[in-house]
């Protein structure tokens, strides 16, 4: 089984500019959810997924952030306009019912200059 | 908000020597996970801990969980340079809540 697949790997991108990452999910995992993980600090959830719907989006900045699941297949999450303290790793985790359990991607690591 | 707290915030112990963390949290759960992060990249599942278990085994690693205390613990037994890492508790409620985390340095 393919892990849940994240890119690009880095980013390093300057202050007020936009970027976006990718996230393709397990095959058949209904579940997608965005974590930011700021160096030195937990994984902190940004928003979940379920299918094509947000289950939960209450800590995602929304003046800034945006993600979209179209298709209920890969996601996309983006900031417009970046700010030095986005600078942290972006984590991708998919789950499915039938097997109990989240699987990450290894994340897309983002500077912001 | 991140739901859980570990403690202690960083571990240094010698190869051999056993390493054990703490995770508390401030509201019920129904189940617990413990994850391992290798330079901050993906993480790694190492056991979940049902709210009606009180401990559960996986190789040289023992959870334990005491939910009248909301609290749970990570023992990594005869520790190796390769278990170098950070180590998190996650409440899960479908979704996963993270502590800030324990990290684990293993010298040889």
């Amino acid at each position: 089984e393919a892990g849940v697949a994240q890119s690009p790997r880095y980013k390093i991108i300057e202050k007020r500019q936009s970027v976006a990452f990718w996230c393709n999910p397990i095959s058949g995992h209904a579940t997608l959810y965005w974590y930011q993980q700021i160096l030195g600090q937990g994984p902190k959830l940004l928003i979940q997924f379920q299918n094509n719907g947000v289950v939960d989006d209450s800590q995602l900045p929304k003046d800034r952030f945006s993600a979209e699941r179209l298709k209920g297949v890969d996601s996309t999450l983006k900031i417009q306009p970046a700010k030095l303290e986005d600078s942290a790793v972006y984590l991708c985790a998919s789950s499915s019912p039938r097997f109990y359990g989240y699987t990450f991607g290894s994340g897309t690591r983002l500077t912001v200059v | 908000s991140q739901q859980g707290e570990e403690d202690p915030q960083a571990l240094s112990i010698q190869e051999g020597e056993n390493a054990t963390m703490n995770c508390s949290y401030k509201t019920s759960i129904n189940n617990l996970q413990w994850y391992r992060q290798n330079s901050g990249r993906g993480l790694v599942h190492l056991i979940l801990i049902r709210s009606n278990e009180r401990e559960k085994h996986s190789g040289r690693l023992r959870v334990t969980l005491d939910t009248s205390k909301k609290s749970s613990s990570l023992l990594i037994t005869a520790s190796r340079a390769a278990d170098t890492a950070s180590y998190f508790c996650a409440k899960d409620d479908y979704k996963l809540s993270f502590g800030a985390g324990t990290t684990v340095t293993v010298r040889a």
